[in-house]
């Protein structure tokens, strides 16, 4: 078990480029969650799965996000048409059938720079 | 008003020093996380808890259910507990809702 992992750890990207993360969360793992983290503040929610469902999406996602996890496992987030403002932090964390929200793995994010 | 609050944002303390991290929520919760993120972004878990005190090494972590509230405590402290450490509350919604954080700093 490596943990949950995520790539890349730092994407450098001009505004309105289009953007792609991936997270692979811990094997077994059923629940994934990402956040989204700006400078100085704590994480915020942005969407979570239960293996391949997308069961809840924040207001702050808007329509130029995008996440997925087609066969229950990684999970990818895209950026559309990137504006300054997406410049974050960018976390997965998973969790397991048995501990759920209770518990949960987080990787090492990525950094996403909008210049 | 944030749902979850921290106290101080800011900490300093000499090496040795004993330090306290507060935080408050208002909404009713089933688990309060304490967590610590280095710089460089990785978050890693430091405690989970519903009830009591928990501890481990130099960390306790206390909650008060009746008053929302809860404690991180180091004692001991020493420069590689040099963190942020934020406290997160897991409600009735199926996410963590977080504080901002507490930056500490530990000097040698």
């Amino acid at each position: 078990d490596t943990g949950v992992s995520q790539n890349p750890r730092h994407k450098i990207t001009k505004r309105g480029q289009n953007v792609t993360f991936r997270c692979d969360p811990i094997s077994e793992h059923n629940r994934l969650y990402w956040y989204r983290q700006t400078l100085g503040q704590g994480p915020e929610f942005l969407t979570y799965f239960q293996n391949e469902a997308q069961l809840e999406k924040s207001r702050l996602l808007s329509d130029r996000f995008s996440a997925e996890r087609p066969k229950g496992s990684f999970s990818t987030l895209e950026i559309q048409r990137t504006e300054q403002g997406d410049s974050a932090m960018y976390l997965c964390a998973s969790s397991s059938p048995t501990s759920g929200i209770y518990e949960q793995y987080f990787g090492p994010g990525t950094r996403l720079t909008v210049t | 008003k944030n749902e979850v609050e921290q106290s101080p944002q800011n900490l300093t303390a000499q090496e040795g020093e004993f330090i306290t991290i507060n935080c408050s929520y208002s909404v009713g919760i089933s688990a309060l996380h304490w967590l610590q993120q280095h710089p460089g972004g990785g978050i890693v878990s430091l405690f989970m808890l519903s009830s009591g005190k928990k501890k481990h090494g130099r960390l306790i972590a206390t909650i008060n259910i009746q008053e929302k509230h809860s404690s991180l405590h180091i004692t001991a402290s020493h420069p590689r507990d040099s963190a942020v450490y934020i406290c997160a509350v897991a409600g009735s919604a199926r996410q963590l809702t977080f504080g901002s954080g507490t930056q500490l700093t530990v000097l040698p």
